[in-house]
This record gives structure tokens, sequence and C-alpha cells, in this order.
């Protein structure tokens, strides 16, 4: 069982609509992260939340908007998708500080999204 | 962008076999490296991390690391057909005064009953 929970598991969303994905754990990390995967491709790093804080936004379009609204928290807000952004969305987190060096990525197990 | 190179495969083993699978970075400053196992349609799950050079065991896996070739490589003895997965190789790295972890393309390691 993974100790970062996404929801939803599932999200099929028209191009007019806002969604939100939803991601939570409680192992303490102050660092999360949100990766987008595409079928049969590595996960692609989105945004890097570093003690709340918007630390990383790897040029992603303003049709994504992240929030993390405390420690255990994160948000990734979807407005005007595009059928191109479907993929699975993966939350991730790890500690942060001295010891992030050699603090693996928890994952969560995504959320599907489907742009239609 | 700093670069993770893997072969994508398919690697095919027979059961009780060892797969070896092999992992090249660009960046010399990289910190630490990781291995993750993907199935199909599910979110990647550690296998293993190794921060020092040498070999770093547990279990099946051996995970080895060379820091002057840049090269991390993955051993799975006795590989059984629920290895059957995509491995990924992830790098954490210093970009712009932060970290990120950077993902490889991943090999499809097939192993065959």
């Amino acid at each position: 069982d993974t100790e970062v929970t996404q929801t939803p598991k599932h999200l099929v969303m028209g191009m007019t609509n806002k969604k939100s994905l939803k991601c939570e754990q409680h192992m303490g990390h102050r660092a999360m992260y949100w990766y987008k995967q595409k079928a049969k491709k590595p996960p692609e790093l989105m945004f890097v939340y570093s003690y709340e804080k918007l630390s990383i936004n790897e040029s992603v379009p303003s049709r994504f908007s992240p929030e993390c609204p405390n420690s255990s928290l994160l948000n990734l807000h979807l407005h005007a998708l595009q059928p191109e952004d479907s993929a699975l969305y993966l939350c991730a987190s790890s500690q942060e500080g001295w010891d992030r060096g050699e603090s693996p990525l928890h994952f969560g197990n995504g959320t599907r999204l489907t742009v239609t | 962008q700093k670069e993770v190179e893997q072969n994508s495969g398919p690697l095919s083993v027979p059961e009780g076999a060892i797969a070896s699978l092999n992992c090249t970075y660009s960046d010399r400053g990289s910190q630490s490296f990781f291995w993750y196992r993907q199935y199909s349609g599910k979110s990647p799950e550690l296998i293993m991390s190794i921060y020092s050079n040498g070999d770093k065991e547990d279990g099946r896996f051996t995970a080895q690391l060379n820091k002057a070739s840049q090269y991390v490589s993955l051993l799975i003895r006795d590989s059984q057909p629920s290895d059957s997965a995509t491995y990924l190789c992830a790098v954490r790295y210093y970009s712009g005064g932060y970290q990120k972890v950077t993902f490889g393309t991943g090999t499809k390691l097939q192993v065959i009953p």
C-alpha cells in the first residue's frame, strides 16, 4: 500500500471543465511533486513544492495550477485542458533539507486523466 | 536538461537467470540514484537507491554505481516472471540551486517462464 494517496483514480473531463487532482501524504515529507506520464514514456517533472512554497515550475502551461495548502496536501487545478493533456498524473513526496539528497521519491497510485 | 539514458529493450531473460539493467547519466554533480519498477498502468515503485560508489545489495537486487564512468546498474538475480515490468533509472541533481529528479526512458524486462 502506498503512503501517498491520490484522488480521484480516474477522471474524464471536457475541455471547458474545471477539475482538481488531490494528493495527501502523512510521512512528514516537506517536498512534494507533480509528474506527468504519457504512455510508454518516463515521468516528466511538472512542479516541486518545498516547505509549501513552489520551488520549481518546469514551464508548465497555465491551464495547470498547483497549490500546496499545507505540508500534507498538494492539489493540481485543471482548467481548459486539451486532449493531449490526457495522461497519468503522479504525485510524489520526499524528505527535504539536509537529508533530501538521499531521500527517494514516494509515489502515489496516480490519477488517470482523459480529456475529451 | 540533464540526460539519463537507458536501453529501452525489451530485455528478455529466462526464469532463474540474472537480468542486468544499465543506465548512464550526463551530470557529474548528480547526487543520488534510484531504480523504480513500473508495471503497466501503475505508478513507479522504488526498488533500490544508491549514493556511494560500489555495490548495494537488497535481496535479489544489487545496484552498482560508478560515478567516474557516470554509470549505474541494477542486477536482478533468480529472475521471476513477476519481475516483468519497466525499470526506470532516476537521478537527482542540482539545477539553478534546486534539486530535481529526472527519469530515464526505462528498460522493459521480460522474464520468460
